[in-house]
């Protein structure tokens, strides 16, 4: 298995843009949970699903943010419109609840919004 | 909810040494506590892990030790050597998910030769 892939890895958009960030989870993974890295506040929990279905979302700073699972296979996390203030590195994870496996993190996407 | 605190927030050892970096949660529901190694443009990867119903676990020159009276656990590392720079998360997490984390703020562990 290539792991978790998250695409795109580098993105620069201006303020105001909307922002679509993919994470394409490990193949029999049930469980995806999207993290925000920054160096003021470290890595974050941002929304986690298990099987397709949000389960927790209260860590999504503002409405502006929306993360949705359609299939097993695929997940995205949009922001709109991004604010400067989103600059960070957002990271994809997936594991499979029930089989005691770690969480397996993606590269990352870099955001940086002008 | 559930808060981690880590420290130190760098470390420099020399090649050889064993490096410590300590945590606490504040959450008595926690039951997995996972530590992941961070280098430069990658995301974290986990070294080693351990359950609350046990109190030390050691893999080759990687230790995690957790006293869940006290909420600490820490994470030793022996003989280091270079490659073992990075930076060193803690982290700690209730319920069945190994995913749902909340993660400390990190530890910049440098070896020089």
């Amino acid at each position: 298995d290539a792991g978790v892939i998250q695409s795109p890895r580098h993105e620069v958009t201006e303020m105001g843009q909307e922002v679509t960030l993919r994470c394409k989870p490990i193949s029999g993974h049930n469980s995806l949970f999207w993290y925000r890295q920054t160096m003021m506040r470290g890595l974050e929990l941002l929304i986690y699903f298990n099987n397709n279905v949000p389960i927790d979302d209260s860590g999504m700073p503002e409405d502006r943010f929306s993360a949705k699972m359609p299939n097993a296979s695929f997940s995205t996390l949009k922001i709109q419109p991004s604010e400067p203030r989103d600059s960070a590195v957002y990271f994809c994870a997936s594991s499979y609840i029930g089989g005691g496996t770690e969480a397996f993190f993606g590269q990352g996407t870099r955001l940086t919004v002008v | 909810g559930e808060n981690v605190e880590q420290h130190p927030s760098t470390l420099s050892v020399q090649e050889g040494d064993s490096a410590v970096i300590k945590c606490t949660y504040s959450d008595s529901a926690s039951n997995y506590f996972p530590w992941y190694k961070q280098e430069l443009g990658k995301g974290p990867q986990l070294i080693i892990d351990i359950r609350s119903n046990v109190g030390e676990k050691k893999d080759q020159r990687i230790a995690v030790t957790l006293n869940k009276t006290a909420k600490h656990f820490s994470l030793h590392i022996t003989e280091t050597q270079p490659e073992d720079s990075a930076v060193y998360f803690c982290a700690a997490s209730t319920g069945g998910s190994q995913g749902n984390l909340i993660f400390g703020k990190g530890t910049k562990l440098s070896v020089k030769p």
